[in-house]
């Protein structure tokens, strides 16, 4: 049973470009979170999705963020024309049910925007 | 307004001793989750410890328990017998009963040979 899966690992990207972060949700999970990580500090919240339904993007920036969960396939955290700002950790998380009793991470996304 | 503190940014502990990781809270809803979760260098966040805010006894998961002072607001993560793999960073989370975590700052946790 393989656990939350985040591609690539590593991603590196110049200012302007855009970028896909890819999160697979443990198996029959349909819940599934992204949070942002900068150097030396806590997890930020950004969205929670469920299939097909953005449920609360409070922790997202309003430009050049997007988040969705189609009914086949990965979460996918998009974000365009990035700028160095935008380089931190991003993971996603997955749960079963709506309470975060059990909320299962992936390895998180390293971004680095030159 | 809900915040989780942590006011321990680094901790040096001799091997096999145990060891208290602080956290406090702020909050006045009367239902909320804590959570622990280590961070290795490697990056991933492996999930800890979970305990209820309505929990009549405090959670225990193998050699890591929470010690859960509702009145103070606070839930501090003890590792007994700690062991050389515990190096990692420790944070400190709630939920506010939003679907949404709230983290604290981390706390780095060095375990001395």
């Amino acid at each position: 049973n393989a656990g939350v899966m985040q591609n690539p690992r590593h991603l590196v990207r110049r200012r302007g470009q855009e970028a896909r972060l890819r999160c697979s949700p443990m198996k029959g999970h349909s819940h599934v979170y992204w949070y942002r990580q900068l150097p030396e500090e806590g997890l930020k919240f950004m969205v929670y999705l469920q299939k097909e339904n953005i449920i609360d993007e409070s922790g997202m920036p309003k430009e050049r963020f997007s988040a969705e969960f189609p009914k086949e396939g990965p979460s996918i955290l998009r974000i365009q024309q990035v700028v160095r700002g935008d380089s931190a950790a991003y993971f996603c998380a997955s749960s079963l049910m709506v309470s975060n009793e059990k909320l299962f991470f992936g390895s998180g996304t390293q971004l680095s925007v030159l | 307004a809900q915040k989780i503190t942590q006011t321990q940014p680094g901790m040096f502990v001799q091997e096999k001793e145990a060891v208290t990781l602080d956290c406090t809270y702020d909050t006045s809803d009367p239902s909320y989750g804590l959570f622990w979760y280590k961070q290795p260098s490697s990056g991933e966040m492996i999930f800890l410890i979970y305990q209820g805010s309505y929990d009549q006894q405090n959670a225990t998961e193998g050699r890591y328990s929470l010690n859960f002072q509702k009145a103070r607001k606070s839930a501090n993560l003890v590792i007994s017998a700690s062991q050389l793999g515990d190096s990692a960073m420790y944070f400190c989370a709630m939920d506010f009963g939003n679907e949404k975590l709230t983290f604290g700052t981390g706390t780095r946790l060095t375990i001395i040979p």
